[in-house]
């Protein structure tokens, strides 16, 4: 069954530097999403992707953060300056265009980010 | 703005047990999707079970059903026989017209042998 995948499973970085984190959506899905979760907290939208450009983005997805598709099958989010409450886990997710409306969210299993 | 209230951190239910999970959400649109979502200790999101605003009728996959209370603005899961591996983070889902989720806070539910 096609999974979404996200690399690396762990990342750790010190504060102020950039992070990328990468996302294999499932191959014919064109809607793309990130959201986050901060550890013992509710999941976050963040920001969703179609026809290579933002459709819709969150207060959290500030100036910092940046999502770039960069060929046909990675789905990428920087974080430019990271901060320490940036830590979180990533969730990447992806769907097919709404046709009948229900638009399911397929998950990936997550990046954990981890500032220090 | 929409909203999703999850009450309950913690459940617990007896093996072969039935458990409810309850959700709230609040919102000015009357078109909308509600989606259950399951996390198990790996932290990859599985969906459970899905509604449309505009059904009536309420949504059943095997040993999951729901209750939708459109007026109330309230969408509760029900686990039927629960099994061991039911044990998980539940997530409550709204889908607005835009296209955009907004999560709960989740119930921890633990499954007693």
């Amino acid at each position: 069954e096609p999974e979404v995948t996200q690399t690396p499973s762990h990342q750790v970085t010190q504060m102020g530097q950039e992070v990328i984190l990468r996302c294999v959506p499932i191959s014919n899905h064109l809607y793309f999403y990130w959201y986050r979760q901060i550890l013992g907290q509710k999941v976050e939208f963040l920001v969703s992707f179609y026809n290579n450009e933002i459709s819709e983005k969150s207060e959290i997805f500030d100036d910092q953060f940046s999502v770039e598709r960069p060929d046909g099958s990675n789905f990428t989010l920087k974080i430019r300056s990271t901060k320490l409450e940036d830590s979180a886990m990533y969730f990447c997710a992806s769907s097919e265009a709404p046709a009948a409306g229900y638009n399911e969210q397929f998950f990936g299993p997550g990046t954990r980010l981890t500032v220090l | 703005a929409q909203t999703v209230t999850q009450s309950q951190p913690e459940m617990s239910v007896q093996e072969a047990e039935t458990v409810t999970l309850s959700c709230t959400y609040d919102t000015s649109e009357s078109d909308y999707y509600l989606f259950w979502y399951k996390q198990p200790p790996s932290r990859q999101m599985i969906l459970v079970i899905r509604q449309e605003a505009y059904k009536q009728q309420n949504a059943t996959e095997n040993r999951f059903s729901v209750n939708f209370q459109k007026a109330a603005k309230s969408f509760s899961l029900k686990i039927s026989d629960s099994q061991l591996g039911d044990a998980a983070m539940y997530f409550c889902a709204y889908r607005s017209p835009g296209n955009q989720f907004y999560f709960g806070t989740g119930t921890s539910l633990t499954v007693i042998p």
